[in-house]
């Protein structure tokens, strides 16, 4: 079984200050974890992902995660937001052999200028 | 490259009545996925296929949703009959091969609202 927690569902910074969106998840097995974005009336796109080399992982746009096996979290950061960076963002866990995908619930990142 | 194309975008009917999802996924991909999307939630597995075959539809309420996937290609998802709680964005993903490790592709999603 496996299960993501994304522990705030939004997540308010003015423009030029740092982002932080916490995830922890549970999985029985050695989990690839993900990070996806989704814009207003845009699909889901990756933003980075963990599968087991590097445990800091640098992905598109600035943003970066580190997979903390003790803590089972995979917070996500960047050290300035932007006003572009608004946008509902998706941590998820998967199953490495079967592939199954769980989805946390989502946070909503709001950049005020 | 073309990416998840899937059609209507937009869908309104009433209860009762079904509904047909279609999804084409990136040329190549073995692996196609219909997920869920609930208002204010995350994304719920539906169904995952591997080429023609169900890898997962253990989520999938089969008592009234149905999915196919013809040839290892394109996808159907339908619903039949439609429920007030189906209101909800179906979107498609695809990936290159089945395993946890890949990266999905996902397509703009159907929103689909039941009166």
């Amino acid at each position: 079984a496996q299960s993501v927690t994304q522990l705030d569902s939004h997540v308010s910074v003015s423009e030029g200050t740092p982002v932080l969106l916490r995830c922890n998840y549970s999985s029985s097995y050695s989990p690839s974890l993900f990070w996806y974005v989704q814009h207003p009336n845009k699909g889901l796109q990756l933003l980075l992902k963990y599968t087991s080399a590097a445990t800091l992982v640098k992905g598109i746009n600035g943003f970066e995660a580190e997979f903390k096996k003790s803590e089972t979290s995979f917070h996500l950061t960047k050290p300035s937001a932007h006003m572009s960076d608004a946008a509902e963002y998706f941590c998820v866990v998967s199953d490495r052999g079967a592939g199954k995908s769980t989805f946390g619930d989502g946070t909503t990142l709001t950049v005020k200028p | 490259e073309a990416g998840v194309a899937q059609s209507p975008r937009y869908k309104i009917i009433e209860k009762r009545q079904s509904v047909a999802f279609w999804c084409n996924p990136i040329s190549g991909h073995a692996t196609l996925y219909w997920y869920q999307q609930i208002l204010g939630q995350g994304p719920k597995l539906l169904i995952q296929f591997q080429n023609n075959g169900v890898v997962d539809d253990s989520q999938l309420p089969k008592d009234r949703f149905s999915a196919e996937r013809l040839k290892g290609v394109d996808s159907t998802l339908k619903i039949q009959p439609a429920k007030l709680e189906d209101s909800a964005v179906y979107l498609c993903a695809s990936s290159w091969g089945g395993g946890g490790t890949d990266t999905q592709y996902f397509g703009p999603g159907t929103r689909l609202t039941v009166l």
